[in-house]
């Protein structure tokens, strides 16, 4: 149990183009997912905190206007790349913490975006 | 600021030989602490976590970590390093708490040698 599944696993978009990243929690209900972005060789960073039903909370440094996210449900949380730009280019890891559950994060597959 | 530190960015053991990984937090009380691995261009895979407990803890593919408060480190540990065990690994931490965030080391990556 437990899984979390992203959508695009990867992507190649045009310069100025929006691109759409889904985060979904199959088996289980998360009230918080946070979305992190790792650049090649590095560490992962955390980018914001997304809630259900709430603004998203974004850490410092990280453009909220530019990088959309929603918490529509206790399922999916989206993150939408607004006027992609080839240094927007990453992966971009999502993660979800299960309701009732203070401990485990659970981590999608990633989603690779190249902007061309 | 609550951090998570690993000392080493690259590691080279041969195969068959004896690895250790540090990791060291800076937390105001001891956190949730997790071990993940990741191969090039893949996702995450939690090797292990700590939440309370025994110290040395057990997990997937013969690795263990050793909780020690006053060093505050969560060292991982294999006694005998497969070729397959070449990735990134990474130390990670967090406070209890739903909205709690992950903060993730560097990294260390190791190499394996034949």
């Amino acid at each position: 149990g437990a899984v979390v599944s992203q959508h695009p696993s990867w992507v190649i978009c045009k310069s100025g183009t929006s691109v759409k990243i889904e985060c979904r929690s199959l088996d289980f209900q998360a009230t918080t997912m946070f979305w992190y972005r790792q650049f090649p060789k590095q560490s992962l960073m955390l980018m914001a905190t997304s809630n259900e039903g709430s603004k998203a909370t974004y850490e410092q440094g990280v453009e909220k206007d530019k990088f959309l996210i929603n918490h529509a449900s206790l399922t999916l949380s989206t993150l939408t790349v607004t006027s992609a730009h080839p240094e927007d280019s990453s992966f971009y890891i999502c993660s979800a913490n299960r309701v009732g559950n203070t401990g485990e994060l659970f981590f999608g597959e990633g989603s690779r975006l190249t902007v061309l | 600021a609550q951090s998570v530190t690993q000392p080493d960015i690259h590691i080279t053991v041969s195969e068959g030989a004896s690895l250790e990984l540090r990791c060291n937090y800076s937390y105001g009380a001891t956190p949730y602490l997790f071990w993940y691995v990741q191969s090039p261009g893949q996702g995450l895979q939690l090797l292990l976590k700590y939440f309370s407990g025994d110290t040395l803890v057990q997990g997937i593919k013969g690795f263990e970590a050793e909780f020690k408060r006053s060093q505050s480190s969560f060292n991982l540990r294999k006694p005998s390093v497969h070729w397959s065990d070449a990735a990134e690994y990474f130390c990670a931490a967090r406070n209890t708490g739903t909205a709690s965030k992950l903060t993730f080391g560097t990294g260390t990556r190791l190499q394996v040698t034949l």
